[in-house]
């Protein structure tokens, strides 16, 4: 059984602060990692889908970075925002398991004015 | 214009009733799929279809039946409903199959909740 953790389950950030959390993943047989972001009452949007060691990407304030070697991947966000408040999901694909995108439990961000 | 849709939003129904759940995405992408957000909030995969074409099947009850009458059609039928199928149903599309590093897009769920 493959198992994606994330963690902090939960975050409560004042708004400007910069926060970073992590996504654990198989170290093995990787192929990819996605990033969702998922606000209340609407659809998880994806965010970044990374495929090299190494990799960096960003999207105003928020970046990524990965470590396929030690199975990890993080994201950062600098000077949060409210409308940054949502749930930050990341899934992994493995090579050798028939291309399914299995996701973490989410870490979920609330942002305080 | 919403991209991927999927009605109803919520669904309350009886046990042992059938139930279809419809999703539509007009962005002309091959792949769709049906995810279950169990009670842990984990969305785990159920079925993905390429070009009406089964990819995909989990381990899932044979009461659930996806049928593609088209590749912008996915629909979910659930037979003799139960209560652990009480959970929110999420719909999602991508360009190509999930063989490849493509993202998807999703609906907005519908929650199924099992009297």
């Amino acid at each position: 059984i493959l198992n994606v953790e994330q963690s902090p389950q939960s975050l409560h950030v004042q708004e400007g602060d910069s926060t970073n959390f992590t996504c654990s993943f198989p170290s093995s047989n990787f192929y990819a990692l996605h990033w969702y972001r998922w606000e209340t009452a609407k659809s998880p949007e994806a965010l970044f889908v990374m495929t090299l060691n190494g990799d960096e990407k960003k999207k105003g304030r928020i970046s990524a970075t990965l470590n396929t070697k030690e199975g990890y991947s993080y994201l950062y966000i600098k000077g949060s925002q409210p409308e940054d408040s949502a749930t930050y999901l990341c899934a992994f694909k493995g090579s050798s398991n028939t291309g399914k995108l299995i996701f973490g439990q989410g870490t979920t961000l609330q942002v305080k004015p | 214009d919403t991209a991927v849709s999927q009605t109803p939003k919520y669904l309350v129904t009886q046990m042992g009733n059938d139930k279809s759940i419809k999703c539509e995405q007009n962005l002309g992408h091959d792949t769709m799929y049906w995810y279950k957000q169990d009670s842990k909030k984990f969305l785990k995969i159920m079925f993905s279809y390429n070009n009406k074409e089964l990819i995909i099947n989990e381990t899932v009850p044979n009461r659930f039946s996806p049928k593609s009458p088209d590749k912008a059609h996915l629909n979910l039928h659930i037979n003799s409903l139960e209560l652990g199928d009480s959970a929110v149903y999420f719909c999602a599309s991508s360009q190509r199959g999930q063989g490849t590093n493509e993202k998807l897009f999703f609906g907005s769920g519908t929650q199924l909740s099992v009297l």
